[in-house]
């Protein structure tokens, strides 16, 4: 069966410092992967999709970028994190960009820039 | 423009009680429409998916939903609601080229 993994899990961050959150997926090959941000009280903007190696399309402009160095892990990072950088970083995972493909998600992780 | 609406940002009903959760889409077509459940500082659960046929679908948990195309709505309910039912909803849709859109989200609370 397939899985998808985030780490960390929490992480607290200084304004100004760098960020890397990694995303894996096991028990699936070729996916599209995708990172979504959730602001406390909000729903979930979609950040970076990918539906290949080195294929990242983005969303919004922002001050993250994402890289999918292999097939099934999909990376988020900054240079120098801002505090509206703050939220619930959630990767999914879809077996293919097919208009009814399920979208599934991992964990998250609790992103807190102070 | 695309989006999705979900009017009440927060519902409360008693254990027991049925419930239904409003989510209005706007979409140039047919969409392929969904509902996720989100438990507190969790990821998000698929709870249905309606793409064609039966505009009733039925999902986990006891949930069903119904798409009404002239409405351009879909709306979720449960006949009799469980304190472990408490979560943040969204609805949302699949676009082309795989990407979705969501609603902000309802969030629940289940009073005892």
């Amino acid at each position: 069966s397939q899985t998808i993994h985030q780490w960390p899990a929490t992480l607290v961050q200084p304004v100004g410092s760098p960020l890397s959150l990694e995303c894996t997926v096991e028990g699936t090959s070729n996916p599209n992967l995708y990172w979504y941000r959730q602001a406390a009280g909000r729903g979930l903007q979609l950040l970076f999709y990918s539906v290949g190696i080195g294929q990242i399309s983005s969303e919004v402009p922002q001050n993250l970028s994402a890289s999918r160095p292999q097939d099934r892990q999909f990376i988020l990072s900054s240079k120098k994190l801002l505090l509206s950088d703050s939220g619930f970083y959630l990767c999914a995972w879809s077996p293919s960009g097919a208009l009814g493909d399920t979208q599934y998600f991992g964990p998250g992780t609790r992103l807190t820039v102070l | 423009a695309q989006s999705v609406t979900q009017p009440d940002i927060h519902i409360t009903v008693s254990e027991g009680a049925s419930l239904e959760l409003r989510c209005n889409y706007s979409y140039g077509a047919t969409p392929y429409l969904f509902w996720y459940v989100q438990s507190p500082g969790q990821g998000l659960q698929l709870l249905l998916k309606y793409f064609s046929g039966d505009t009733l679908v039925q999902g986990i948990k006891g949930f069903e939903a119904e798409f009404k195309r002239s409405q351009s709505s879909f709306n979720l309910r449960k006949p009799s609601v469980h304190w472990s039912d408490a979560a943040e909803y969204f609805c949302g849709f699949n676009t082309n080229a795989g990407k979705s859109t969501f609603g902000d989200g309802t969030t629940l609370t289940v009073k005892p």
